[in-house]
C-alpha cells in the first residue's frame, strides 16, 4: 500500500530544477506533499485531489494523474531553502484522511 | 497558527517499561494520528483518532495503544516497551475527512528504549 518515491535522493545546484515523482498500485482519492528540514517536523505542502488537478505553491507545483495513480513534484529554480525530505502521501479507500506515506526523497542543494 | 505539542523531545526508557507519549493539539481539529519514522522506512501509522474514544489501527499497531479522552488530547502507549521501538514518534492533527489542509505535525518525540 505504501506509494513508491522516486529517485531516493538527489542533489542539486541552486537554481536547477528536480521533480519527484510517486506511484501507488492502488486507485487514488488524492496526494498529499510534505517537507521535513533536518531536526523538524514534515510541512503540508498541498494536496491534489481526483481530476488530475495540477497546484502551485510558490515554485512548487504538482501535477495528478489518476488514471496512473501517480504524481509529481515540480521545484523549479530550486533555493537553498528547498533542501530537505520530500514525502508524498496518498489516500486510497476514500477522503477518510488516513494517509499512508511514502519512504521520501531526499533532496540537498548546493550554492 | 496550529500547535501540535508533544511533551518529550527525548526520552530513554528501559526494555518492558510501560511508556507513554503525550500529544496535545490546541485548533479543534477532529482528526489525530500517531506515525513512527525510521530512516529509510518513511512515515508509518500506527493508531488514529476521528473522535474522542475513537481509535483505529493503522498499519503497525503491534506494541501500541491509544488514548483519547479528551479532543485535544492522543496519547500513545508503549504496554511494554522493546528495543525494536526505538525511534522518532509524530503526532499528527487535521481538521477532518475531506479537508484541504492537510496534517499538521508535532516536533516529535526521539525514543530510545536500552
Amino acid at each position: 500500500q505504501q506509494p513508491v518515491q522516486s529517485p531516493q535522493a538527489v542533489i542539486l545546484r541552486e537554481g536547477e530544477d528536480a521533480v519527484i515523482n510517486c506511484s501507488s498500485s492502488k486507485a487514488l482519492y488524492s496526494v498529499h506533499w510534505y517537507r521535513q528540514k533536518h531536526g523538524e517536523a514534515p510541512v503540508f505542502l498541498m494536496i491534489l485531489l481526483k481530476g488530475g488537478e495540477q497546484k502551485g505553491h510558490e515554485k512548487i507545483s504538482a501535477s495528478f494523474n489518476e488514471k496512473k495513480q501517480q504524481s509529481s513534484l515540480y521545484l523549479t529554480a530550486s533555493q537553498l531553502s528547498y533542501s530537505g525530505t520530500y514525502f508524498c502521501g496518498t489516500e486510497i479507500i476514500r477522503r477518510d484522511d488516513k494517509i499512508i506515506f511514502g519512504k521520501g526523497t531526499r533532496l540537498h542543494i548546493l550554492p | 497558527d496550529v500547535k501540535v505539542t508533544q511533551s518529550s523531545r527525548y526520552l530513554v526508557k528501559r526494555t518492558g517499561e510501560k511508556v507513554f507519549l503525550e500529544c496535545v493539539q490546541d485548533m479543534d481539529h477532529e482528526n489525530m494520528f500517531w506515525y513512527r519514522q525510521d530512516p529509510g522506512l518513511g512515515l508509518r501509522l500506527i493508531y488514529f483518532s476521528y473522535d474522542v474514544k475513537m481509535k483505529e489501527k493503522g498499519d503497525i499497531p503491534e506494541g501500541y495503544s491509544v488514548s483519547r479522552e479528551k479532543k485535544e488530547r492522543f496519547s500513545l502507549i508503549l504496554e511494554s516497551a522493546s528495543t525494536n521501538q526505538t525511534s522518532m514518534y509524530l503526532c499528527a492533527s487535521s481538521p477532518g475527512q475531506g479537508a484541504y489542509y492537510g496534517y499538521t505535525f508535532g516536533s516529535g518525540t526521539r525514543l530510545t528504549v536500552v
